[in-house]
């Protein structure tokens, strides 16, 4: 199996930047996603990471490292509307890398 | 384009009925999933499928079927109601392993 940790809440102020930290356990890897979700919604795709480094979209930036078996999700420049959940999800070896399996996510709190 | 159709978005069920959740997409993905969330337990993978004819069990697939006989279509079908099932549940497809995946707006079932 595998397991997959995140904060389960975080809070900042906003303008502020924030980092959130997924780490996960697993024997091989095929690329991290995040995702977000604002309460009552579906998630939505935030970023695709398949080789370490960092991944920078706007605001959004994401890093990967697979040695470490370690993701992280930077906000830059918080806003009222980046109040949501941020999951992390892998794509385990032990499944063909067909199964998606997700991180209880990490719910953030942006406050003026 | 509509994207990731569920229907219905509410439901109540008494203990022991059976219903079926549908699920649409018009993106023409070859894979599709069906997913539950619960509060402090993220989104846990119920079935999926990797193409029309072809399904699999995820993480909690007891209490549950699905069939894929198109690629469109991925309903979920819930066998005999239990109130251990009342939870939120979201369809997603996605074109294969490596590509991000699209939620559909979710259906909020409860059972009584």
């Amino acid at each position: 199996g595998q397991n997959i940790d995140q904060p389960t809440e975080m809070t900042a102020t906003e303008g502020a930047i924030v980092q959130i930290n997924c780490t996960y356990q697993t024997s091989g890897f095929n690329g991290l996603f995040w995702y977000q979700q604002h309460a009552g919604e579906a998630p939505t795709f935030l970023s695709y990471n398949v080789l370490d480094g960092l991944e920078e979209k706007g605001r959004f930036s994401s890093f990967l490292s697979r040695s470490k078996g370690y993701s992280y999700l930077l906000l830059k420049e918080l806003q009222m509307k980046d109040s949501a959940s941020y999951l992390c999800a892998v794509r385990p070896p032990n499944t063909g890398f067909q199964k998606l399996v997700f991180g209880t996510g990490t719910r953030l709190l942006v406050s003026p | 384009n509509a994207g990731v159709t569920q229907t219905p978005k509410f439901q109540v069920l008494k203990t022991g009925q059976s219903m079926t959740l549908q699920c649409a997409q018009d993106m023409n993905h070859e894979y599709m999933s069906w997913y539950r969330q619960d509060p402090g337990m993220g989104l846990r993978l119920i079935h999926y499928s990797v193409g029309a004819g072809i399904t699999d069990q995820g993480e909690v697939p007891n209490g549950y079927n699905v069939s894929r006989s198109t690629t469109e279509d991925f309903p979920l079908r819930l066998l005999s109601a239990a109130p251990s099932q009342t939870s939120v549940y979201f369809c997603a497809s996605s074109m294969d392993g490596n590509q991000p995946q699209h939620f559909g707006d979710g259906t909020r079932l409860s059972i009584l």
